[in-house]
């Protein structure tokens, strides 16, 4: 059971250049749901998705973009990387429904420095 | 604007001593409010969380401790040990926001041996 997998583990751009940070699991979870962290700021909720085809913004969603196609996969794209973006980036996902002790589960995160 | 307030920031606790860590809330609809511990390099993992129809809830050396009228809730982590020594979070979300967790800021704890 790989859980929550994230990919890459460390990335370098350059400003203005776009990419795309993976997340998938493999725990046919409905809700999927990207975080980024920063020193002295906690997470952060970028975007979050409810299902297939649904997705929302969170708290800290400008300049980033996703879409969710399948229920497995939630990639989260930078559009024009700033040094702004510098952060460690979380996906999480969890169990569909209002369900007492609906664990969210957390990847490994992804490393990102813009330069 | 930060929803959960955590404080403090950060702690030091002897061995064998309790750790108190605090959270605030304003949002009524929040219904669900778990702590995370986390290590250096990795990703947050569950530790507890609890519902805010009890007002206590323990799991071996962990408790939260549940306010609904003050909107406040804390963990207290018994007999503190070096292991212990992490990043914990409190949050609060939703269910009608499908589970979108709001964190605090964080808690930088180290135990002493």
């Amino acid at each position: 059971n790989a859980g929550v997998t994230q990919t890459p583990k460390f990335q370098v751009l350059k400003t203005g250049q776009s990419m795309t940070l993976q997340c998938a699991q493999d725990m046919n979870h409905e809700y999927m749901s990207w975080y980024r962290q920063d020193p002295g700021m906690g997470l952060r909720l970028i975007h979050y998705s409810v299902g297939a085809g649904i997705t929302d913004q969170g708290e800290v969603p400008n300049g980033y973009n996703v879409s969710r196609s399948t229920t497995e996969d939630f990639p989260l794209r930078l559009l024009s990387a700033a040094p702004s973006q510098t952060s460690v980036y979380f996906c999480a996902s969890s169990y569909r429904g209002p369900v007492f002790g609906n664990t969210i589960y957390f990847g490994e995160g992804s490393w990102l420095t813009v330069v | 604007q930060q929803q959960v307030k955590q404080s403090p920031q950060s702690l030091i606790v002897q061995k064998g001593g309790i750790s108190i860590i605090n959270c605030a809330y304003e949002n009524t609809a929040f219904d669900y409010f778990p702590w995370y511990q986390q290590f250096p390099g990795k990703g947050p993992a569950l530790l507890i969380a609890i519902r805010p129809d009890v007002s206590e809830k323990k799991e071996g050396r962990f408790t939260i401790s549940f306010n609904k009228s003050a909107k406040q809730f804390s963990l207290h982590i018994m007999d503190s040990q070096p292991g212990d020594s992490a990043t914990y979070f409190c949050a609060a979300s939703n269910s009608n926001s499908g589970y979108a967790l709001n964190f605090g800021k964080g808690t930088s704890l180290l135990v002493t041996p």
